[in-house]
């Protein structure tokens, strides 16, 4: 079946410092790649999406990569803010599955000012 | 702006006891779903409807879960005998189309005890 993996844990930069969070996934269709962010006491919400390979999903300043060459969906951003503080996670969806989404682990980023 | 709605946010239940989990999506989609994220880990998809019928569902979406979409606006989530195990947030999502964006609710909170 589809699955996820992304940095596991928290991620504790500094205002200003970059980021990279990883994801990969695995599957044997095309399927669409998002990042989901969820703030405390919230749903996930769409964070940023690409359909297909090589497509570049942005938001927020926060930028990933479509890879199918890696199978990669890294999330990326130059210079982080305190407000950026979540839990994002990575996830795929096949149109042939309904499109339901399969979730990674969750990475929680927390943003020391 | 429109959102999905949730209830009850807080949910404490003995074992063995039914549980009915409600949802509001947002009105003119037609694509809904139930996920779970036990604390601590990562959302995991329970059920897709649509056209009042089940699409998909995992494999945690045994006999003793069932969903019911009543009056064309609540879509709900019944556990009709719980355990321990079932302890979750459980989030309603919905969607325009097959391939919109999914919006979550922010969820309803079950503690089994």
């Amino acid at each position: 079946g589809d699955s996820v993996v992304q940095t596991e844990g928290q991620v504790l930069p500094s205002e200003g410092d970059s980021l990279i969070v990883n994801c990969s996934y695995e599957t044997t269709q095309y399927p669409s790649l998002f990042w989901y962010v969820q703030y405390p006491g919230e749903g996930p919400q769409l964070h940023l999406k690409a359909m297909k390979a090589n497509d570049k999903g942005r938001n927020k300043g926060f930028e990933a990569m479509y890879r199918k060459e890696t199978t990669s969906f890294h999330l990326e951003k130059d210079s982080v803010q305190e407000s950026d503080s979540a839990v994002y996670f990575c996830a795929l969806s096949e149109c042939d599955a309904g499109n339901m989404l399969t979730f990674g682990g969750g990475t929680r980023l927390m943003v020391k000012p | 702006e429109p959102e999905v709605t949730q209830t009850p946010s807080h949910q404490v239940t003995q074992m063995g006891q039914e549980v009915i989990l409600r949802c509001v999506p947002i009105s003119n989609h037609l694509y809904f779903y139930w996920y779970r994220q036990i604390l601590g880990q990562k959302v995991e998809f329970l059920v897709s409807f649509y056209n009042n019928e089940i699409s998909e569902k995992s494999e945690i979406f045994d006999d003793q879960f069932s969903v019911e979409r009543p009056d064309g606006s609540n879509f709900t989530l019944k556990i009709r005998s719980t355990k321990l195990e079932d302890s979750a947030m459980y989030f309603c999502a919905s969607r325009t189309g097959n391939t919109g964006e999914l919006f979550f609710g922010e969820g309803s909170r079950l503690t089994v005890l």
